[in-house]
């Protein structure tokens, strides 16, 4: 079975500060990873992916994420917040060994950036 | 202009009725997907669908049924059965060479 844990619910900053999101995953093959944002009232929109190749992934609005295999981790980053990047923000894996192209979601981190 | 569609964005259901959410995307993605989303709580797999005429159930299938007649639509159906069907509902589809999956602006089923 594959889960991924969002270990904040919240995470708070102020805007022009960096800001980390936090992702850990577990999956039995080799990691696909995804970062998504949701807009209140709205689907989710895709961030970024990992699927192999170099560690550090740039997607859109700026924001990045860092594979870590070792401590099974994908953490998502931006080195300047801004207020518009205020959402909700959910890690998924998939097993990119199994042809079953499932996605598994983490139970999402709420992103609140301080003018 | 390529995308999942799904309608209604707003829908109300009386106690007892069965209602039909659509879902349809131009995208010629392969899999298609339904979620379910609570408020402050992450997205749980209702169903999916990786070919036409074939579908399995995800982790909260009870009360819900689906159709994949077309490879193009996957329509979801919210039976009497389901005790709490008030929620936030997202389709999602991806290509099997494509690992990202792409997703639709949500129905917001509430239950009157």
């Amino acid at each position: 079975a594959q889960s991924v844990a969002q270990p904040e619910d919240q995470v708070n900053v102020a805007e022009g500060n960096p800001l980390t999101v936090k992702c850990t995953y577990s999956v039995s093959g080799n990691p696909y990873l995804f970062w998504y944002v949701q807009y209140p009232n709205r689907g989710l929109q895709f961030l970024l992916k990992y699927i192999t190749g170099d560690n550090l992934v740039k997607g859109s609005y700026g924001f990045e994420a860092e594979f870590n295999k070792s401590q099974t981790s994908f953490h998502l980053k931006k080195p300047s917040a801004l207020v518009s990047d205020s959402a909700l923000y959910f890690c998924a894996v998939r097993d990119g060994g199994n042809a079953g192209n499932m996605l598994t979601f983490g139970g999402g981190t709420r992103l609140m950036v301080k003018p | 202009d390529g995308g999942i569609t799904q309608s209604p964005k707003y829908l109300f259901r009386k106690e007892g009725q069965n209602v039909t959410l659509s879902c349809e995307q131009n995208l010629n993605h392969d899999a298609m997907y339904w979620y379910r989303q609570d408020p402050g709580q992450g997205l749980r797999l209702i169903y999916y669908s990786q070919i036409v005429n074939d579908f399995q159930k995800g982790d909260i299938a009870e009360g819900y049924s689906v159709s994949r007649e077309k490879k193009e639509s996957f329509p979801l159906t919210v039976t009497s059965a389901q005790k709490n069907p008030t929620a936030f509902y997202l389709c999602a589809s991806s290509s099997y060479m494509n690992t990202e999956a792409f997703f639709g602006q949500g129905t917001r089923l509430t239950v009157v």
